[in-house]
């Protein structure tokens, strides 16, 4: 059973517009959570992060929401770049780091 | 220079064969991590070393050992590799301590005919 889950596969957004990537998880464990961003050939990269004391967290045009209750976090792309398609891949970590399945982004100039 | 040096980047293989993946980091973190990611699976741990001395199962270790050779060096290693393990595979370091990110390398496509 996946413990944390990215239900849309892709995305597709216009340059300039906004750019929303969902995820949840189950593990109530979880006081971490990461975005990773990942292009073709090349390992993923860290993009941000956010501890569960916040629900909040702000790096220039990258934006993490945290909804404990929902267990649901969201990454905001504001404005959105065609530099930015690749994929994207949240993470809780517990003990560990547990990965969704990842959701392509797909921005169109 | 890469921080985190995956060999080899690309390999082709028969079932049954002996396979080794090799990681290289310069980045001096204690920790290290193998992943493998297939899709719409995202990222599996299958070890994790949180030190020299250090090895542990992840999430998928079946059919997988680790061999940690240095602070620098973790080794992935099929003894019998299998179509099932066709997969891309991940590298990860980290420093110690909490809530550190991962530092990844740029994987090991691996086809296992």
């Amino acid at each position: 059973d996946q413990q944390v889950k990215q239900n849309s596969p892709s995305l597709s957004v216009q340059e300039g517009r906004i750019s929303i990537l969902n995820c949840d998880y189950t593990n109530s464990m979880f006081d971490y959570f990461l975005w990773y961003k990942k292009y073709p050939a090349e390992g993923p990269t860290f993009l941000i992060s956010i501890s569960s004391i916040k629900d909040k967290n702000e790096d220039g045009r990258f934006t993490v929401f945290l909804n404990k209750s929902a267990k649901h976090l969201s990454l905001h792309i504001v404005p959105s770049q065609p530099g930015d398609s690749a994929v994207y891949f949240c993470g809780g970590a517990g003990n560990m780091l547990t990965f969704g399945g990842g959701t392509r982004l797909m921005v169109k100039p | 220079d890469a921080d985190v040096t995956q060999t080899p980047r690309n390999r082709i293989t028969k079932t049954g064969k002996r396979i080794m993946l090799e990681c290289s980091q310069t980045k001096g973190h204690d920790r290290m991590y193998w992943y493998r990611q297939d899709p719409g699976l995202g990222l599996r741990l299958i070890y994790y070393s949180f030190d020299v001395k250090d090895i542990n199962k992840g999430e998928i270790s079946d059919g997988y050992s680790v061999s940690r050779q240095a602070q620098a060096k973790f080794s992935l290693s099929l003894e019998s590799a299998i179509p099932n393990q066709t997969a891309l595979y991940f590298c990860a370091t980290s420093p110690s301590g909490a809530r550190q990110p991962q530092h990844f390398g740029d994987g090991t496509r691996l086809s296992i005919l």
